[in-house]
């Protein structure tokens, strides 16, 4: 059974300060994709990875991801208010014919930023 | 806007009912998913159409169906509810890329489902 697992999966921080959302998956996929998702809102893309090693930067996030362990992170540098939200990562669904549709998503880390 | 287009956004029915989930995907995209998200699964993927057939089940109760339509909008359709089908009904579409192209899912607004 495939399994994406996120930690912390409650994160309270303080504005200013830097921190890492982890998220280790089970498929052999070499696609990882970030959304975030604010309170009684949809799910909004952030990040999608492609490779191993590959790396995105928006703003004050950044997301990696390392296919050999099976981990991608996402780094928050000073942290501000406006990202508080909930964090998704996600992989692919792969079919035992191959090929892939569809996501499986980690439970989330519920981000809070306080000033 | 998304461009996926969810109705109703909230519904509160009585257990035992029936109701329906009407979602309209992104101009273009093949694709429909139905997600269902509660406080205590998460996120849970329930059924994938593309372009009209089903193409992929996940954790989707017998009591539940749905379909997608020769103009591709899709509807899930929920039965005999019970107070735990409570929960945040999510309609996702994409362009199917298969093995070579990433899978970015586009999310609608969602329907709020309570059951009294």
């Amino acid at each position: 059974e495939l399994k994406v697992e996120q930690n912390p999966l409650f994160l309270s921080m303080q504005e200013g300060k830097n921190y890492t959302i982890y998220c280790n998956y089970s498929t052999t996929s070499d696609r990882l994709y970030w959304y975030r998702q604010d309170p009684g809102k949809s799910l909004e893309s952030l990040f999608v990875l492609l490779s191993n090693g590959a790396v995105k930067q928006e703003g004050r996030l950044m997301a990696s991801l390392d296919t050999k362990a099976r981990l991608s992170t996402l780094h928050i540098t000073a942290a501000v208010h406006d990202l508080s939200a909930t964090y998704f990562c996600a992989v692919d669904r792969l079919f035992s014919g191959g090929g892939a549709d569809g996501l499986t998503f980690g439970k989330g880390t519920h981000l809070i930023i306080q000033p | 806007d998304s461009g996926v287009t969810q109705t109703p956004k909230h519904l509160i029915t009585a257990t035992g009912q029936r109701v329906t989930l009407r979602c309209s995907p992104r101009s273009g995209d093949l694709s429909v998913y139905w997600y269902q998200q509660s406080l205590d699964q998460g996120l849970q993927f329930l059924i994938q159409y593309y372009n009209g057939e089903e193409r992929a089940k996940g954790n989707i109760l017998e009591r539940f169906s749905a379909q997608q339509f020769p103009d591709l909008h899709s509807e899930l359709n929920l039965s005999s509810l019970e107070l735990g089908d409570s929960a945040l009904y999510f309609c996702a579409s994409s362009v199917t890329v298969g093995r070579s192209g990433a899978n970015v899912l586009t999310f609608g607004a969602g329907s709020r489902l309570t059951v009294l």
